[in-house]
């Protein structure tokens, strides 16, 4: 069974401050991770996939696979960061497709 | 191009009767999955549709059914509606499904059971 964990249901910093936001996965297989994030009145969209490497609006996330972590950082956070961020796993299920499994979300709340 | 659109926004029902939510995904998108978002649970995956046919399920209770028609929309249904299921049921669609691809979600449906 393929399992993603956010310990912190939320966090808040100052703006400015770093931020990261935890995620953990549990996973047998070669995993595929993401974070979504959703803004305000704004429908859930992606933010990154841990396989294109990228940097999006500030926001870098590694993959650890000795510690099944997903963790997203950002240096400097803004208040427009203000949002919920779930992290996700692509992984297969019991059938023989892949599943997009999410976890339950941090609060990232940036404080003036 | 047109997002993903959930019908309808809102709905009250009361225990003991049934629903039925629409999802019609992006023009050219084939997988259609359901989740049920909670405050407490976050989101909890229900069931992906690929090509009319369910590719994977969720741990939920029989009650809770869909299908997918021939030009990819999508409809959820949960019969005998208990309290607990008051919920927003978020769609996303995607070109080949289970993350392969990025999912985009539709605005959900806001159910409430009295």
């Amino acid at each position: 069974a393929q399992r993603v964990t956010q310990p912190e249901k939320l966090l808040s910093v100052f703006k400015g401050a770093p931020v990261e936001l935890k995620c953990n996965y549990s996973y047998s297989g070669s995993p595929e991770l993401f974070w979504y994030v959703q803004y305000s009145r704004q429908r859930l969209q992606l933010l990154l996939r841990h396989i294109s490497r990228e940097s999006i609006k500030g926001f870098t996330a590694d993959l650890n696979k000795g510690e099944t972590s997903f963790h997203l950082k950002k240096p400097f956070a803004q208040e427009e960061d203000s949002a919920m961020y779930y992290c996700a796993l692509s992984g297969i299920s019991s059938g023989s497709a892949r599943q997009l499994t999410f976890g339950s979300g941090t609060q990232l709340t940036v404080l003036p | 191009k047109a997002g993903v659109t959930q019908t309808p926004r809102y709905l009250i029902k009361t225990r003991g009767q049934q629903v039925t939510l629409s999802c019609s995904p992006i023009s050219g998108h084939r997988s259609v999955s359901w989740y049920q978002q909670t405050p407490g649970q976050g989101l909890q995956f229900l069931f992906e549709y690929f090509s009319e046919t369910q590719r994977n399920k969720g741990n939920f209770p029989g009650r809770f059914s869909g299908r997918q028609f021939s030009n990819s929309r999508s409809e959820m249904n949960v019969s005998t509606l208990e309290l607990g299921d008051s919920a927003l049921y978020l769609c996303a669609s995607s070109l080949v499904g289970g993350g392969g691809t990025e999912a985009f979600f539709g605005q959900g449906t806001r159910l409430t059971v009295v």
